[in-house]
């Protein structure tokens, strides 16, 4: 089945500054990979997805880049702001939805 | 005007006792699934089930199964329940395998 691979696991920036978090999959036919944010003691909610027929998506300060060829995917949090502050979860779907470990994000003001 | 829904929100029981936990979409989506979150936030697939397939992650004791009166629900029972069961519990549905899932609020599961 597929496996995903996620780093880092936690990850602490100053407001304003940009964030990174990198996943990697197995399964070479995967072809959804959503990205979820997750509250504190709060659901799931998806905050940007990407296709396998796309390779950049891009929705204000959220940012995800797709390469096949890797298998690797990229989540970019530009201008950060302390709301930005929750556990990020990458997936993959490939037999079915495989999720990261997960990063916890802390934005400092 | 919830869209995934769950109950209870909290769940707190013996060991050995058998529970269930009931969730409903209003979202008319055809796929749902059942994810455990343990207490260092790894998020896992339990089922995802539609009308015409279960698939069930190879790692799910068979203490668990899901439920389905209709498309709208999909409950998890699970039986004999062992300390390793407390977690986190959340269901989810989507159009179909490919596109946003919509979570529900959770049950927090703990086994004593």
């Amino acid at each position: 089945g597929e496996n995903v691979e996620q780093h880092p696991s936690t990850l602490s920036v100053q407001e304003g500054d940009s964030a990174v978090i990198k996943c990697t999959y197995s399964d070479s036919a995967s072809n959804y990979f959503p990205w979820y944010k997750q509250e504190l003691g709060k659901r799931p909610q998806l905050i940007i997805d990407i296709r396998s027929n796309v390779g950049e998506k891009k929705d204000q300060r959220i940012a995800v880049t797709l390469n096949k060829t890797a298998k690797h995917f990229s989540l970019h949090i530009t201008e950060t702001q302390p709301e930005d502050s929750a556990v990020y979860f990458c997936a993959a779907r490939g037999y079915d939805m495989r999720f990261g470990a997960g990063t916890r994000l802390t934005v400092k003001p | 005007d919830t869209a995934v829904s769950q109950t209870p929100k909290y769940l707190v029981t013996q060991m050995g006792n058998d529970k269930s936990i009931k969730c409903e979409q209003n979202l008319g989506h055809d796929t749902m699934y059942w994810y455990k979150q343990d207490s260092k936030k790894f998020l896992k697939i339990m089922f995802s089930y539609n009308n015409k397939e279960l698939i069930i992650n190879e790692t799910v004791p068979n203490r668990f199964s899901p439920k389905s009166p209709d498309k709208a629900h999909l409950n998890l029972h699970i039986n004999s329940l062992e300390l390793g069961d407390s977690a986190v519990y959340f269901c989810a549905s989507s159009q179909d395998e490919v596109n946003e899932q919509f979570f529900g609020p959770g049950t927090r599961l703990t086994v004593l």
